[in-house]
């Protein structure tokens, strides 16, 4: 059972370009949203992340826009560049402990 | 930002072999950490949690007596897998979950993990 669902699974995208990477959760007790990036071979890193309570939050080029009454949540990458092709992850906790993790999204940039 | 260091990065063992998975937090305390598993372009999933000086507590499918996990302190994880077979191939990444700061879960770079 997904209980974050992310989308799209792969996304290419223009050197200066929106990438925007989309998640959606049923569980209403997910209490923090956090995104991470991840390189081939390495472990995921924390990129950005957002309270329920919260509508937006932007870090440089990173914003997370956050709908608490549609239960979605969406990742925006504003002046993409090749250095940001990833596999990104959507993720959200429930309390303290668990970390659940949407299936990920492959971003290229194309130069 | 924390530091989870994570050691070997790859290691490539004989079928039947045991191999060990270190986990460090290098900047602070971390009572509870976690082991994932990854396939390739796949998502994380969650193995087992781990908290200091108690039982790891495995995932559901996660077999106990194959993947040995011990935090014996605060800022240690070890995963053993045990009689390694060529399905246990895999990418094993490991978290620290950082109390004193914003109570989120800092990633280590994994380890790659070759059963011929």
């Amino acid at each position: 059972q997904q209980q974050v669902k992310q989308s799209p699974q792969s996304l290419i995208v223009q050197k200066g370009g929106i990438s925007i990477i989309n998640c959606a959760y049923e569980n209403t007790a997910f209490d923090y949203f956090p995104w991470y990036q991840q390189f081939p071979g390495k472990g995921p890193a924390l990129l950005i992340a957002i309270r329920p309570d919260v509508s937006e939050k932007k870090e440089g080029r990173f914003t997370i826009s956050f709908n608490k009454s549609a239960k979605q949540f969406s990742l925006h990458i504003m002046d993409s560049q090749p250095g940001d092709s990833a596999t990104y992850f959507c993720a959200a906790y429930e309390g303290a402990q668990k970390l659940v993790f949407g299936q990920g999204t492959r971003l290229t940039i194309n130069p | 930002g924390a530091v989870v260091s994570q050691h070997p990065s790859w290691v490539i063992c004989k079928s039947g072999t045991s191999v060990k998975i270190e986990c460090r937090s290098l900047d602070f305390q971390a009572t509870t950490m976690f082991w994932y598993r990854q396939f390739p372009k796949q998502s994380l999933m969650l193995m087992a949690t781990s908290n200091e000086g108690s039982k790891a507590t495995y995932e559901q499918g996660v077999e106990k007596d194959k993947f040995l996990i011990n935090h014996a302190s605060l800022t240690l994880s070890t995963l053993t897998v045990t009689s390694a077979h060529p399905e246990d191939s895999s990418f094993y990444i490991c978290s620290a979950r950082d109390l004193g700061g914003r109570n989120i879960q800092y990633f280590g770079a994994g380890t790659r993990l070759s059963v011929l």
